[in-house]
C-alpha cells in the first residue's frame, strides 16, 4: 500500500503570512495531484505534476515535485480568507497508473482575516 | 449537466436499513470513482470502475458494501444493513482516460445513520 503522509494536519494563520504544506511517501509515484476542498463540496484539482523537480504556479500557489518524485510540497504566498479549505495530495503509483489514486488526509487551512 | 451529480445529497436513515447511492459521471468519461469521507478525515478509497473491465473492489469496507455501473453511465452504491460507523459524505469521481487519473468529483452524499 502507497501511503502519502501530510503535514501540517491543521494550520490556522493570518491574512498576508505565506504558508508551506508537506506531503511525503517512503514509495515513488508517476504522478502527484493537489486538490482543494470547500465544506460541503467535493474536492477540486489544483496542479498535477509528473516530473521529479518540476515546479507549478498557480497565482500565488506554487507545487514542487521532489526529485526522486515520493514528496511534494504546496506554498503559498500572502494567503487571503478565500485560500481557506481542507488541501489533499495524491498520488498515482508508479506501478499502477489510474487504478487506485491515492489520498493523503489532507491539511486543513484556516486563514484568518 | 457538465459536472459529476451524486443523489441524494443527504440521507437520513435508521440502523439495519438498506441504502442506495446514485452517482452520474460526466459524458464520455470512462473512470469512475466511490470515496468516503468522515468527518474531518481524508478521504477512503472505495471501488473503481474502468470502462468494461473488471472493477477495483479493494476498498470496500465489509460485504455490506457493493457498487454496480452500467457500461460508461450511471453508477450505485448500496450499503445494506446500515451501521452508525457507515455515517460519513460518499464521493464520486470520474476521470477521462488520462495517463494521470485526475479526478473530477460530485458534491457528495452525506449518509447519517441513526
Amino acid at each position: 500500500t502507497q501511503l502519502l503522509e501530510q503535514s501540517p494536519q491543521f494550520l490556522s494563520i493570518q491574512e498576508g503570512e505565506n504558508l508551506t504544506v508537506y506531503c511525503n511517501s517512503s514509495s515513488v509515484f508517476s504522478s502527484l495531484q493537489w486538490y482543494r476542498q470547500e465544506p460541503g463540496e467535493g474536492p477540486v484539482l489544483l496542479v498535477t505534476v509528473v516530473t521529479g523537480g518540476e515546479v507549478k504556479k498557480l497565482k500565488r500557489l506554487t507545487f514542487q515535485f521532489g526529485d526522486a518524485r515520493k514528496d511534494s510540497s504546496l506554498h503559498i504566498t500572502a494567503a487571503q480568507p478565500g485560500d481557506t479549505g481542507l488541501y489533499l495530495c495524491a498520488g498515482v503509483g508508479r506501478e499502477t497508473s489510474g487504478s487506485r489514486l491515492t489520498f493523503g488526509e489532507g491539511t486543513q487551512l484556516t486563514v484568518n482575516p | 449537466g457538465a459536472g459529476v451529480s451524486q443523489s441524494p445529497s443527504n440521507k437520513v436513515t435508521e440502523k439495519g436499513k438498506d441504502v442506495e447511492l446514485r452517482c452520474d459521471p460526466i459524458s464520455g468519461h470512462t473512470a469512475l470513482y466511490w470515496y468516503r469521507q468522515r468527518l474531518g478525515q481524508g478521504l477512503e478509497f472505495l471501488i473503481y470502475f474502468q470502462g468494461n473491465s473488471a472493477p477495483d473492489k479493494s476498498g470496500l469496507p465489509s460485504d455490506r458494501f457493493s457498487a454496480e455501473r452500467t457500461g460508461e453511465s450511471v453508477s450505485t452504491l448500496t450499503i445494506q444493513r446500515t451501521q452508525q460507523e457507515d455515517s460519513a459524505v460518499y464521493l464520486c469521481a470520474s476521470s477521462p482516460r488520462s495517463l494521470y487519473g485526475e479526478l473530477f468529483f460530485g458534491e457528495g452524499s452525506r449518509l447519517t445513520v441513526l
